[in-house]
This record gives C-alpha cells, structure tokens and sequence, in this order.
C-alpha cells in the first residue's frame, strides 16, 4: 500500500532556511502537496506540484521532486516565527481522489 | 479557495452518546470527505461523501460507526456514534473540485472531540 515518511523534528533559527523531506512509494501519484497545520487549526494547502514538473517556486517556498527516488521536499527561505507549525506532505494513492498524508513535521523557530 | 465551516469546533461527550459533525462550503463542490487525525498523529481518511448515494469507506471504518450524509454540493454530516475514548480525535471534512482546480483537496477546521 501507500507509505508516506517524513523525519518528526526539525528546528531551526528565524532567518535560516528551512528544508523538509518526504519519501513516498506509490510511484503512479499524480500530485503531491504540502499543508501546514498550525495548533489547535486546521490544514491550510501551502502548495502542490504535479508529478511531471522537477520543481515549483511560491514566494518563499519551492518545492523539489525527485520522482527516481520518490523524494519530494520543501524549502522555506527565511524562516520567520510563524512559520513553527506542523508540516504534512501528502500524495494522491490509489484512487484519484484519495489523499495519502505523512506523518508530519514539526517546524519549531526560535528568534 | 473556499470558506469550510464545521460545526461543533469542539465538543466533550460521553462514553456511549453520538455526535454529529457539520461541514458545510460556500461554493458547491464535487467531493467531500471525512478525516479523522488522532492526538498526536497524521490524518487518516474515514470515507467518501457521495452526493445522493451512500458514502465510499475506507478499510477498517465503517458505515454503523461512522454514518454520513451528503444531502446536497455544499453540505455533509459525519456522525460517530456509540462513542469510547478511542473516538477522541479532531475530525476533519475537506472537499475538492472547486471550479478551477479541481483535484486539490481544501480542509475545515476541523472539531476536536473528546470522549470521557
């Protein structure tokens, strides 16, 4: 079946970037997205990339696909405080619709 | 993208009782589904609101424990019925095929349930 890992932690200081890895193994996924959960809220779609596209920039986000390795990561140029939420990577499994999420990285800022 | 409202937000239950969960959208939509995302976990997917037809589960939920409706494009109920502290989770209804970007699926805010 469909199998979506992220590393749980990560931490770093306002101003640094910020990278967060996601493996997964269902190699026919059409989109992959990235959402962000901030406590007590729900998701909020930050970005999404096609399977067929290498990477994708937003502002201070750019997402990187390796789809050889099924490795998709997020990039968050110049972390602020706000940005220390949980962070969920998520593919389309089998079944168009059906959304396969990760286990969730915790971004934690420190000033 | 659109406005996902869901009511209750929060809700205290006791053990045995049910609860029914509201998602309404302001914009009709294609689908609609039902998460479910325990303390301290990722989110999981219950089933498939189908509009004018029974809802499409996923393995190891089903419709007796979790009954949902989808009355109409815009509005859809999750029940959890006969509770247990094991049902203490945030229950999330998010919904895809708005004009324009028709795959990307877009959540509510989700209700945290706890069961005594």
């Amino acid at each position: 079946g469909e199998d979506v890992e992220q590393s749980l932690f990560l931490s770093v200081r306002e101003g640094d970037s910020s990278v967060i890895n996601c493996t997964y193994t269902d190699s026919s996924s059409t989109y992959l997205y990235w959402y962000k959960q901030e406590p007590g809220a729900g998701l909020q779609l930050l970005t999404y990339i096609f399977s067929n596209m290498d990477m994708k920039q937003d502002q201070r986000l750019t997402v990187l696909l390796n789809k050889k390795d099924k490795h998709l990561s997020l990039r968050i140029a110049d972390t602020q405080t706000g940005d220390s939420a949980i962070y969920f990577c998520a593919e389309t499994g089998t079944g168009f619709q059906k959304l396969v999420f990760g286990t969730g990285t915790r971004l934690l800022v420190s000033p | 993208s659109a406005v996902i409202s869901q009511k209750p937000s929060r809700d205290i239950c006791q053990r045995g009782t049910s609860l029914t969960i509201q998602c309404q959208v302001d914009s009709q939509v294609t689908m609609m589904f039902w998460y479910r995302q325990q303390p301290g976990q990722s989110l999981t997917l219950i089933a498939t609101a189908n509009q004018g037809s029974e809802a499409t589960y996923e393995s190891g939920f089903v419709i007796d424990k979790f009954p949902i409706s989808r009355p109409n494009l815009t509005f859809s109920t999750l029940t959890v019925s006969n509770m247990s502290p094991e049902d203490s989770s945030i229950y999330l209804c998010s919904v895809s095929g708005l004009a324009g970007v028709t795959d990307t699926q877009y959540f509510g805010p989700g209700t945290r349930l706890t069961v005594l």
